[in-house]
């Protein structure tokens, strides 16, 4: 089956950029797609990208989608606390099927 | 729209005991998906259900678990009998196939299990 695969941790100081990368194996998915989980919730949708674009920005998240090596990318700008979350990548396949990769824990230090 | 409802938030039971999971999809929406969450093993799709018919459930670790939908507004999940390998957290999704763009899928708050 499809395998989305992801680190899974990461660590940044509040203020700078972090990078969540994310490596994908169906070249044939239409979108892409990032969630976040807070601590104690289920997983919201932050922001999704389709397999045409190369980059999509929105306010202080930017995705970067590379077909040809099918790694995809979330970089958020002004990293704060707030943001800590495990990060979710996705890729969508028949049936509104999803497949999730482990996740990432973002820890963000003050 | 109140979002995916899902109830209880918590259990924790005694192994060898029945669990049931229940799960209020978004209104209109046609599929659901029941996922798992654990350390070891992240976020693992169960089973999932298009218009309260099971689709795919070849991610149901074994019999002791089943999962029903019988209609369009209410899914269970079962666990009989429990045993403490099954402690973890269970999301429930649903989602709308008929809108243009994006598929997306929303998630319940989950249930925090714990088989004791």
């Amino acid at each position: 089956g499809e395998d989305v695969e992801q680190s899974l941790f990461l660590s940044v100081r509040e203020g700078d950029s972090s990078v969540i990368n994310c490596t994908y194996t169906d070249s044939s998915s239409t979108y892409l797609y990032w969630y976040k989980q807070e601590p104690g919730a289920g997983l919201q949708l932050l922001t999704y990208i389709f397999s045409n674009m190369d980059m999509k920005q929105d306010q202080r998240l930017t995705v970067l989608l590379n077909k040809k090596d099918k790694h995809l990318s979330l970089r958020i700008a002004d990293t704060q606390t707030g943001d800590s979350a495990i990060y979710f990548c996705a890729e969508n396949g028949n049936f509104n099927k999803f497949y999730f990769g482990s996740g990432t824990k973002l820890n963000v230090k003050p | 729209d109140a979002g995916v409802i899902q109830s209880p938030r918590h259990e924790v039971t005694e192994m060898g005991q029945e669990v049931t999971l229940r799960c209020k999809p978004i209104s209109g929406h046609d599929y659901l998906f029941w996922y798992r969450q654990t350390m070891m093993r992240g976020l693992e799709l169960l089973i999932y259900f298009n218009n309260n018919v099971p689709i795919d459930d070849s991610g149901m670790p074994e019999d002791r678990f089943s999962a029903k939908m019988p209609n369009a507004s209410f899914s269970t999940l079962k666990i009989q009998p429990s045993e403490p390998r099954d402690s973890a957290v269970y999301f429930c999704a649903s989602s709308y196939s008929g809108g243009q763009g994006a598929p997306e899928q929303y998630f319940g708050p989950g249930t925090r299990l714990t088989i004791t």
